[in-house]
């Protein structure tokens, strides 16, 4: 069974242009979070799907961030416009059920975003 | 707001020898789960030991364990017989509703 898979693995832009980062969870989990982890800092929740509805989007930092999950399947992070803050290593993962507080997440060997 | 405490930012250990990492933790909520999760370089972060507050025993896997001591607010992970594939970045989390809160991760070395 494939995991979480993430692409791309590392991304270089210039400030001010737009980036995709695309999540494809494990087959059938309903749960999809985001995580960003910023200049070797704690991990920081960004937010998070159940299905193709956000559940929780308390962590995106501003209006420039954008995540969809189409169908309930993958999931895409859009940043418009790069600021240079936002490069980081950015984490998908993914969780069987919805409302399994104690389940393992799955995660994805992040996506490496650098901003010049 | 849960908060998720790592002191120490790297530790070393002899292979064979045994490691302790600390996670200190803060919130209002008497039911939870804890988490340590390890990210070896280059790879994707995987679970090592889950604890659930509500149990008093202290989780195990091989050898990994962790003492929990939910009164002072603190979850530690003890690796005994350490290996050289036990080196990692190793984070420790604390489950809310909809995610994990992370702690700033400890760098574990495995030296020969």
């Amino acid at each position: 069974e494939a995991g979480v898979t993430q692409f791309p693995s590392h991304s270089v832009i210039e400030k001010g242009q737009t980036v995709t980062l695309r999540c494809d969870p494990i087959s059938g989990h309903d749960n999809l979070y985001w995580y960003r982890r910023v200049m070797g800092k704690e991990i920081k929740f960004l937010l998070h799907f159940v299905k193709e509805s956000k559940q929780d989007e308390s962590g995106m930092p501003n209006n420039r961030f954008l995540a969809e999950r189409t169908g309930g399947t993958y999931s895409t992070l859009k940043v418009q416009p790069a600021e240079l803050e936002d490069s980081g290593v950015y984490f998908c993962a993914s969780s069987p059920r919805a409302g399994d507080v104690g389940g393992e997440l799955f995660f994805g060997e992040g996506s490496r975003l650098t901003v010049l | 707001a849960q908060t998720v405490t790592q002191s120490q930012p790297e530790m070393s250990v002899q292979e064979a020898e045994t490691v302790t990492l600390s996670c200190t933790y803060d919130t209002s909520e008497s039911d939870y789960y804890l988490f340590w999760y390890k990210q070896p370089p280059s790879r994707q972060m995987i679970l090592v030991i889950r604890q659930e507050a509500y149990k008093q025993q202290n989780a195990t896997e091989n050898r990994f364990s962790v003492n929990f001591q939910k009164a002072a607010k603190s979850f530690s992970l003890k690796i005994s017989d350490s290996q050289l594939g036990d080196a990692a970045m190793y984070f420790c989390a604390y489950r809310r509703k909809t995610g994990l809160t992370f702690g700033e991760g400890t760098q574990l070395t495995v030296n020969p």
